[in-house]
This record gives C-alpha cells, structure tokens and sequence, in this order.
C-alpha cells in the first residue's frame, strides 16, 4: 500500500487555540480527503480536495476548519478556534487512479 | 446517497469459532468495498477491498469477505478468530477509482466490537 505520512501523531491544544494537521500523500492521487473520528464513534467525512479546490464538505466542515496545501505537497487541516468537542482522531486519505483509498495513520487531538 | 450499514454493534465469539460480520451497503453506481480492523487508539488498517473480479476476496490475518450484488452485502468471515482479532471492524463503500466519482469519498459504517472469550 502506498504510505499517506501525518504530523503529528498527537496534539494537545487548549480551547480556544488554532491548530494545524498536516499530511502527506504521495503523489499521483485525484482525490484528497479529511476525515474525523470522534472517540468510540465512526469515521466520518469532512471534505474532499480536487486540482487545489474543494470538491465536497460535510455539515461538520464549517467555518473553523479549512483545508489548504501550502506547498504543492503538503495538505493541511486547520481548525481555527477549537472546542472540546474537536477532540478526535482526524485521518487524511488519498484515492488513487489505480491503487485505491490510502488512509494515513491519523492525528489524535485532544482539546483541554 | 451513499449508506453503510452494520447492523451488530457488539459481537462475542470463543477463540477457535468461526465469525462472520454483517454489512450492507447503499450505492447508486458500481461500489468499491472495504473492510477496515482499528485497535483502541490506533488508526485504520484495511482487511480487504473490493470492486470487481471474484466476488470472494481474499485480506490479511485469514480474513475473507463475499460480495452479493443483490443483497447488497459484503460481509466479513473468518473460519477461526484468534484473540488478537478483539477490535473494532469497519466496512465503507465509496467509488471506483476512475469511474468519475470520488468527491466524497468513503463512507464508513458504525463499526462493530468484536469482543473474543477464551
């Protein structure tokens, strides 16, 4: 399976602070993806990214999260204002043209 | 719209029997399936996936998992489980690659425990 790389594998933030989570795919992929876990609960789909844009976003995906890829590389999730109920685990995913969905190990953020 | 389904929230089997785990899925075009195995804490690994060719498919740790189109199943069996197979289990349906979808990428089911007895 080809390996999608996320940092860090655990964040502790205060409410209230911006934090950032970044993954790297590897390249040749047409699709990217975020995705949240709140714990004990399924995984869930915030947005996908297509040529640079945002192709879909879910109810969740509101105005505190953004997704960007700074670099031409990088994808990043930021959250802007976070709130105790943003503590998950957040995946990013890759969907390539012929090898398929590719999962990164994911985030665990936990909001104090 | 896309829907996954896993209609046992808990399953309890003895170490040595077999298992099967139920999951139907909800797709307008041509599914591409997953089985996902998650341990507390850890991210996702996948068992297996399917889209075409031989509707039994074969994964890792002994898994295997049966596409029936006219069910709309895709279910997960194992002849014999181990006690290191305690986790959760997630299916997910989402689009072929190429096949023009994608942008909203997989949909997961609500996972079910496997909880193993000596």
């Amino acid at each position: 399976e080809p390996e999608v790389t996320q940092t860090p594998s655990h964040q502790v933030t205060q409410m209230g602070q911006e934090v950032i989570l970044r993954c790297v795919p590897i390249s040749n992929h047409l699709y990217f993806y975020w995705y949240r876990q709140i714990l004990g609960q399924k995984v869930e789909f915030l947005v996908s990214f297509y040529n640079n844009e945002i192709s879909e976003k879910s109810e969740i995906f509101d105005d505190q999260f953004s997704v960007e890829r700074p670099d031409g590389s990088n994808f990043t999730l930021k959250i802007r204002s976070t709130k105790l109920e943003d503590s998950a685990m957040y995946f990013c995913a890759r969907l390539g043209q012929g090898d398929g969905y590719t999962f990164g190990s994911g985030t665990r953020l936990t909001v104090v | 719209a896309q829907s996954v389904t896993q209609p046992d929230i808990h399953i309890t089997v003895s170490e040595g029997a077999s298992l099967e785990l139920r999951c139907n899925y909800s797709y307008g075009a041509t599914p591409y399936l997953f089985w996902y195995v998650q341990s507390p804490g850890q991210g996702l690994q996948l068992l297996l996936k399917y889209f075409s060719g031989d509707t039994l498919v074969q994964g890792i740790k002994g898994f295997e998992a049966e596409f029936k189109r006219s069910q709309s199943s895709f279910n997960l069996r194992k002849p014999s489980v181990h006690w290191s197979d305690a986790a959760e289990y997630f299916c997910a349906v989402g689009a072929v690659p190429g096949g023009g979808g994608g942008a909203d990428g997989l949909t997961f089911g609500k996972g079910t425990h496997l909880i193993i007895q000596p």
